[in-house]
């Protein structure tokens, strides 16, 4: 029991269909941030969202979606994605975004999303 | 822009066996945190270090924060087939509200 839970664990959609990730956190956390992960390479960050606000978008391509409504809560969105998109999308949560970055996240277990 | 690097990026090694990684940076660091990732989960959190020339230990686990503030290492004794999974390192980027993190050592661990 990790305390974050992602939805579905795999996906497979294709490129004109639209379908939504799903995060959920109890742990009483303020802060929750979307993560991609693609083999070999870091995790990058694509959103964080603070008290239910965006406060970061690190350039992530419009047919990405996120989506905020309580602190306990996240959906990424997702429509007429790419096949270069197919990675492992991690949700993660922290008490504030300055605590997560110096004491560190908990992770859920990701979705596991292949564009076809 | 602020860069860590891993390494190795593979190791293979038999059960029994002790394992040393590491994580630099061209730039200075005043906390380093390690992640291990298991196959098909999320990463979870290890070690943290907020002091240089500090070492902490988990179990077989150890770390130490590098005197340079630059690097970090972490050694796993007497390596286990659960041990199996990626380590990251990861650290605040200036400013102190993002985190980097390297792109992981994976480890495998033969019986």
């Amino acid at each position: 029991e990790t305390g974050v839970t992602q939805t579905p664990r795999h996906l497979v959609m294709g490129m004109t269909n639209k379908k939504s990730l799903k995060c959920e956190q109890h742990l009483g956390h303020n802060a929750m941030y979307w993560y991609k992960q693609s083999a070999k390479k870091p995790l990058e960050l694509m959103f964080v969202y603070n008290f239910k606000e965006q406060t970061e978008n690190n350039s992530v391509p419009s047919r990405f979606s996120p989506e905020c409504p309580n602190s306990s809560h996240l959906f990424l969105h997702l429509h007429t994605l790419q096949p270069e998109d197919s990675a492992l999308y991690l949700c993660a949560s922290s008490q504030d975004p300055l605590a997560g970055a110096n004491y560190g996240y908990t992770f859920g277990s990701g979705t596991r999303l292949t564009v076809v | 822009g602020q860069q860590l690097n891993q390494s190795p990026q593979s190791m293979f090694i038999q059960e029994g066996e002790d394992v040393s990684m590491n994580c630099t940076s061209s730039s200075i660091f005043n906390t380093w945190l390690w992640y291990k990732q298991d196959p098909g989960e999320g990463p979870v959190l290890l070690i943290a270090l907020y002091k240089a020339g500090e070492l902490t230990s988990n179990g077989r686990l150890t770390a130490q924060f590098g005197i340079t503030r630059k690097d970090s290492f972490l050694n796993i004794s007497a390596s286990i087939p659960s041990d199996v999974g990626i380590y990251f390192c990861a650290g605040p980027l200036t400013g102190g509200f993002k985190t980097i993190f390297g792109a992981g050592t994976r480890l495998f661990v033969k019986a």
